[in-house]
This record gives structure tokens, sequence and C-alpha cells, in this order.
């Protein structure tokens, strides 16, 4: 159980265009969800928080009108990011919490390449 | 505001070898403490935590981790490794609350040489 997948796994797209990255909890209901970017060799940066019908909390610094989340449903949150530049190019993740607090799922991750 | 320390940003080790990859915590509250694991190009999975109780944890693929707080440490064994291990391993903790947020340590990298 507590399974999270993330779609696509990889994604190369030009600068300038959005991609959109989906999070889904198969087996259980998520009511926060949660997306990480991480660097290469780095440890995860949390982005933001998304609670279901509500808007995300974005992280300090990090900029909520190219990161767009959306938590549509208890099973499924998205992150798409709009006018991508090389820059935004990295390893994103998100993790999904069912009703015991303290525990996260995390997805297998999603690798963008901005070109 | 609470932090996790992870010393060690590598450790090598060799194969049927022990391993004790480090960390330390601050928190002026309660907290959970997590080790998870990351292998190459994939998310993160779990292998123990310590929620309260006995202060030695059992996880998954043969790994242990010992609360200490007097110490403000949550340090992961192993008495001996596999090239499988091959890993970022990563400590974290949470606040007892329904809306905190896990806060990472900056990742070990475990290399295993045959």
């Amino acid at each position: 159980g507590a399974v999270v997948s993330q779609h696509p796994s990889r994604v190369i797209c030009k600068s300038g265009t959005s991609v959109k990255i989906e999070c889904r909890s198969l087996d259980f209901q998520a009511t926060t969800m949660f997306w990480y970017r991480q660097f290469p060799k780095k440890s995860l940066m949390l982005m933001a928080t998304s609670n279901e019908g509500s808007k995300a909390t974005y992280e300090q610094g990090v900029e909520k009108d190219k990161f767009l989340i959306n938590h549509a449903s208890l099973t499924l949150s998205t992150l798409t990011v709009t006018s991508a530049h090389p820059e935004d190019s990295s390893f994103y993740i998100c993790s999904a919490r069912g009703q015991i607090a303290y525990e996260q799922y995390f997805g297998p991750g999603t690798r963008l390449t901005v070109t | 505001a609470q932090s996790v320390t992870q010393l060690d940003s590598q450790v090598p080790v060799f194969e049927e070898a022990p391993v004790e990859l480090r960390c330390n915590y601050s928190s002026s509250v309660s907290v959970y403490l997590f080790w998870y694991v990351q292998y190459p190009n994939q998310g993160l999975q779990l292998l123990l935590k310590y929620l309260s109780g006995s202060t030695l944890v059992k996880g998954i693929n043969g790994f242990e981790a010992e609360f200490n707080k007097s110490q403000t440490s949550f340090h992961l064994r192993k008495p001996s490794v596999h090239i499988s291990d091959t890993a970022e391993y990563f400590c974290a903790v949470t606040l007892y609350s329904s809306a905190s947020k896990i806060i990472f340590g900056s990742g070990t990298r475990l290399s295993i040489r045959p």
C-alpha cells in the first residue's frame, strides 16, 4: 500500500514552453501533497505544500506564478512549470500524506530537462 | 526552528564491512526522526523511523538506528554492507503536528567498494 506515482518520469522541453507533472496517490487519499526540487548531488528542497481544494502554500523564494500547483482531488496534484528555462532543469519529487500525519510517501521523481 | 546535520557527505566502505552514517538534529520541541534512501534517479524510500518508545529502531534491508536524546543524534548503522546498498541516505525530522513539513539533512552518499 501507500504508492505514489509521478508522470512523466522524464521530460525534455524547449525553453519558453510549459510542462505539467502529475503526482497521484494510487491506493490512499492524500489530504496533503508536497512538491520538492532536487539539484544534482543535493538534498530535497521543499517548494510548496498543497491541500486538496485550497491554494498551495509556497516556500520562501519559490515563484508561485512560475510553478503552478493544483490539488483538485484527494489523489491528484499537478505541478506546472510555466515558461520553462534551462535553469528550471532539475529532478522534481512529490510526496503525499494520508491519515497518519508524520508519514509521507514519495513518488519516483520526474527529471525535467529544458533545452 | 528545526535543523538536521549530516556531517559526512560521502562514506566509502568495503563490501561486508560495517557502516555508520551520522545524523544530528536540533529542535526545541519533540520530533519524529526518519532515515530515507534514494537510489540513482529514483524517489525516496523510507528505511526506518523513530516515533517513541525503544530507542533502537530496526528498518528494512538490515539497517538500524539509535535515537540518543542527550546527544540529539539518530545515527544509522548496518553491520555488513552490500554493493546494493550504494545510494544516497537522508536523515529527516518532522514535528508532532499534522501540518508539519519534513526537514531533510544534506544527505550522505554511501559508496561500497568490492
